[in-house]
């Protein structure tokens, strides 16, 4: 069936530096690519996304990019600080509908100060 | 603030119990979805309606149930509960106009099967 791998599971970095995190889907279907950011005993939080026909797109710190032939997109984070330290999941949404959601497993963000 | 709730927000239970979770979506959203978060775990999609219908089923159990009501509310009901049900449940919603994928997490329910 369907699947979405998320890569790394967990990943370390030093405030400042930049972390990347990749999500590969398999449904050919997929045209909406989200990014969610969850928080200790919080609910996942929309932080940036990307439709197929984009290749590309920026908030501030965040990115996120997209490789439709290759079926992969990515979250780029610059200039990391401890409040993004968090768990950040990628999905892959087939619209209109949302139908078939997926999620890749998650990757466990640690800011260190 | 997403706009979404649910209640409640924790619930303990013993086995084979059956109980009820609510959500109601952001005003004006159409979908509703459930998923489930075991411990250290992803997000698993439960099910997913549409204006009062149902629109997509993930991997929900034959013991767990769902329904969107009129006024767009939701109800989960997990019955004959086993330990291994003790998890996070979230509800999101969607699709104000045009079936957006964009989905709004409400803050969960954390259920506790002893």
């Amino acid at each position: 069936g369907e699947n979405v791998e998320q890569h790394p599971s967990t990943l370390s970095v030093q405030e400042g530096d930049s972390a990347v995190i990749k999500c590969t889907y398999s449904d050919s279907a997929s045209n909406y690519f989200p990014w969610y950011k969850q928080e200790l005993g919080k609910g996942p939080q929309l932080i940036i996304d990307i439709r197929s026909n984009v290749g590309e797109k920026k908030d501030q710190r965040i990115a996120v990019t997209l490789n439709k032939t290759a079926k992969h997109f990515s979250l780029h984070i610059t200039e990391t600080q401890p409040e993004d330290s968090a768990v950040y999941f990628c999905a892959a949404i087939r619209e209109p509908g949302g139908f078939k959601t997926i999620f890749g497993a998650g990757t466990r963000l640690f800011v260190k100060a | 603030d997403s706009g979404v709730t649910q209640t409640p927000k924790h619930l303990i239970t013993a086995t084979g119990q059956r109980v009820t979770l609510r959500c109601s979506p952001r005003s004006g959203d159409l979908s509703v979805y459930w998923y489930q978060q075991s411990l250290d775990q992803g997000l698993q999609f439960l099910i997913q309606y549409y204006n009062g219908e149902e629109r997509a089923k993930g991997n929900i159990l034959e013991r767990f149930s769902a329904q969107q009501f009129p006024d767009l509310h939701s109800e989960l009901n997990l019955s004959s509960l086993e330990l291994g049900d003790s998890a996070l449940y979230f509800c999101a919603s969607s699709a104000k106009t045009g079936g957006s994928g964009e989905q709004y997490f409400g803050p969960g329910t954390r259920l506790t099967v002893t």
